[in-house]
Parts: C-alpha cells; structure tokens; sequence
C-alpha cells in the first residue's frame, strides 16, 4: 500500500518563474493538506482541499493555488516566486470528515523548491 | 489563536536513557488533538504519538509516552531506552477536530534531538 508520493524531490527555479507541485494521497484518502516548511522551522499550513474545493486556507498570498482532481491527488501553484518561497513543500492526506476523526495526517517526503 | 511552543532548540541523550522533550500550547478550545511527530535528515514527517484531549489517560507507544497536562497546557515526550534511530527533529503540533473548522495541524518550530553512543 503506496503512502502519500509527491513529485518531484527537488526543483530549481529562478525568481518571477511559477511552479507546479503534485502529490498522490495515501489509498482510501480523501483530504488533502499542504504546507511549507522553512529551513529549521516547523511546517506552515498553505491550505486543505477536500472534495476537490478548498475547504481550509492559512496566511498565504493568493500567488499559492491549488487544485484537487477527482481521484483525490493534488496541485500546488505558486506563481511569481520570491526568494522567500524557497523552502520544503509538504503534502499530507487524511481520510476527511467527522467519522474519521480519529485518523491522523499522514505525509509525503516533500519537494525541496530553491529559488535562485 | 492556536500557538505551539517548543522551548528546546536541542537536546541530547546517552544512548539507552531516558529524555523529555517539552511542548506547551494555547487555545480556547475545549476539544482537541495533540500530535509528536519525528521528522529525521530523510524529511518524511513520521507520526509518533497522539493524544485526544478528551482522554485524561496519557498515551503511550512502546518506549514513547506523553505527559498531557491539560489546565497547563503542557504535552511533554518522553522517550525511554533512548537508541540511535530515535535521533531526528521532532516536532509538537495541535488540531481541532474536523467539524470544528480550520482542522489543520499547527506545529511548534522543534527540538533537535542528538543520541550520543
């Protein structure tokens, strides 16, 4: 049973360049979770999708998109990159709703975005 | 707004000893989840132990068990019989449950964690 696959391990982009990240959520998952993760800092929460909408959104500009397809992988899109965007993108799934309350996130290896 | 502190940059432990690594939090949630997570050099964020709020027993995994206090607001790990592979950062996070709303996890910024053979 494969867990949550992101892709691809590492990227390089210049500045003003966007870039797409995906991620395959761990079978029978159905909730989406990204975030960003700065070097020695804990994970940010970008935003959740469920049931291919966003259902949840934290403090980042409206360059980070996202997407979710009916088969539950996902999209990241950050358009315009900074300098600052430069960092460990993590993708997390979790079975949604309230009957699985008690399930925790589970998460990918991430994508390691540099900008230069 | 819910914060998560960890207070412990570093740490470090002999090998086969015993170590607590500190977590507090704040919410005006009465319903909640806590979360240990192990992140080592790999990166893969590996869940290591949970704790719902509602449950007044600590929880326990082998040689990772928590100290939940929750009028204090303290979810302490402490990991036994400390080895090798137990070295990697770790991370202290909160969620509310999914009806509640933003159930998303909010972690605190880590305590590095060295095993010394």
């Amino acid at each position: 049973d494969a867990g949550v696959t992101q892709s691809p391990t590492h990227l390089i982009k210049t500045r003003g360049q966007q870039v797409t990240l995906r991620c395959s959520p761990k079978s029978g998952h159905d909730t989406v979770s990204w975030y960003q993760q700065a070097l020695g800092q804990g994970p940010q929460f970008i935003f959740q999708y469920y049931e291919e909408e966003e259902r949840q959104r934290g403090n980042f500009p409206d360059r980070f998109s996202g997407h979710q397809f009916p088969n539950y992988s996902s999209e990241l899109n950050v358009n315009a990159l900074l300098l600052g965007d430069s960092a460990l993108y993590l993708c997390a799934s979790s079975p949604g709703g309230e009957s699985q309350e008690d399930q925790p996130q589970h998460f990918g290896d991430g994508t390691r975005l540099s900008i230069l | 707004a819910q914060t998560v502190t960890q207070s412990q940059p570093e740490m470090s432990v002999q090998e086969a000893e015993t170590v607590t690594l500190s977590c507090t939090y704040d919410t005006s949630e009465s319903d909640y989840y806590l979360f240990w997570y192990k992140q080592p050099p790999s990166r893969q964020m590996i869940l290591v132990i949970r704790q719902e709020a509602y449950k007044q027993q600590n929880a326990t995994e082998n040689r990772f068990s928590v100290n939940f206090q929750k009028a204090a607001k303290s979810f302490s790990l402490k990991i036994s019989d400390s080895q090798l592979g137990d070295a990697a950062m770790y991370f202290c996070a909160y969620r509310v449950p999914w009806g509640t709303g933003a159930n998303n996890l909010f972690f605190g910024t880590g305590t590095r964690l060295t095993v010394i053979p």
